[in-house]
């Protein structure tokens, strides 16, 4: 069983839209959660960092966490063309070990 | 957020060649780097853990003598490829945390003519 999940994608949504994206976790002792952004041809960039049970906002991204059924997910509100990537969601467990999702790609329909 | 550079950020070599990739940690100290890998199109590939002051841990099926890993202080660690050949042309991506976080490089498109 992996430890991150992820659909894989494509999502496409039209600009505006509100694109949800998921990620469950194999592990509860999984402690922080993490949503990185990779544009095509570059390096993951971290976006979002949560820790505890609930919403967390920044700007047009919320992130939410579920730790008793084990998902994660991110929301982006107003989406843009800009928002186009592909996702990555990351968890930390005990022991500093991180792992990762192997992302869903997002389109935004201008 | 922490900043983590590589150098070069392009190279192309020849085919038998080696290549040093540099990856620091420019505001934080990193006891420990990871080296991933990444295809066209495909998810990233952790390829080893870099330990300040000790061997590096490779991920299976990394070849630990074509890929060196030097973790020499806090805030460096180099991947060397030896002998280079086209199967190594791609996109190297340094990785570092600091307490809490992970953070990348901007890797490094490596392509092998």
């Amino acid at each position: 069983q992996k430890e991150v999940e992820q659909n894989s994608g494509p999502l496409s949504v039209p600009e505006g839209a509100i694109a949800s994206l998921n990620c469950t976790y194999s592990d509860r002792v999984s402690q922080s959660f993490f949503w990185y952004r990779q544009y095509s041809g570059k390096s993951p960039e971290l976006i979002m960092s949560i820790y505890s049970n609930g919403d967390k906002e920044d700007g047009r991204f919320t992130a939410q966490l579920n730790k008793a059924s084990q998902y994660v997910s991110l929301l982006i509100r107003d989406s843009q063309p800009s928002d186009s990537a592909t996702y990555l969601c990351a968890v930390n467990k005990p022991g500093n070990q991180f792992y990762f999702g192997t992302g869903t790609s997002l389109t935004v329909i201008p | 957020g922490a900043v983590v550079s590589q150098h070069p950020s392009r190279v192309i070599c020849k085919s038998g060649t080696s290549v040093k990739i540099e990856c620091r940690s420019l505001d934080f100290q990193a006891t420990t780097m990871f080296w991933y890998r990444q295809f066209p199109k495909q998810s990233l590939m952790l390829m080893a853990t870099s330990n300040e002051g000790s061997k590096a841990t490779y991920e299976q099926g990394v070849e630990k003598d074509k890929f060196l890993i030097n973790h020499a202080s806090l805030t460096l660690s180099t991947l060397t490829v030896t002998s280079a050949h086209p199967e190594d042309s791609s996109f190297y991506i340094c990785s570092a945390r600091t307490l809490y976080e992970q953070y990348f490089g901007p890797g490094t498109r490596l392509t092998v003519t």
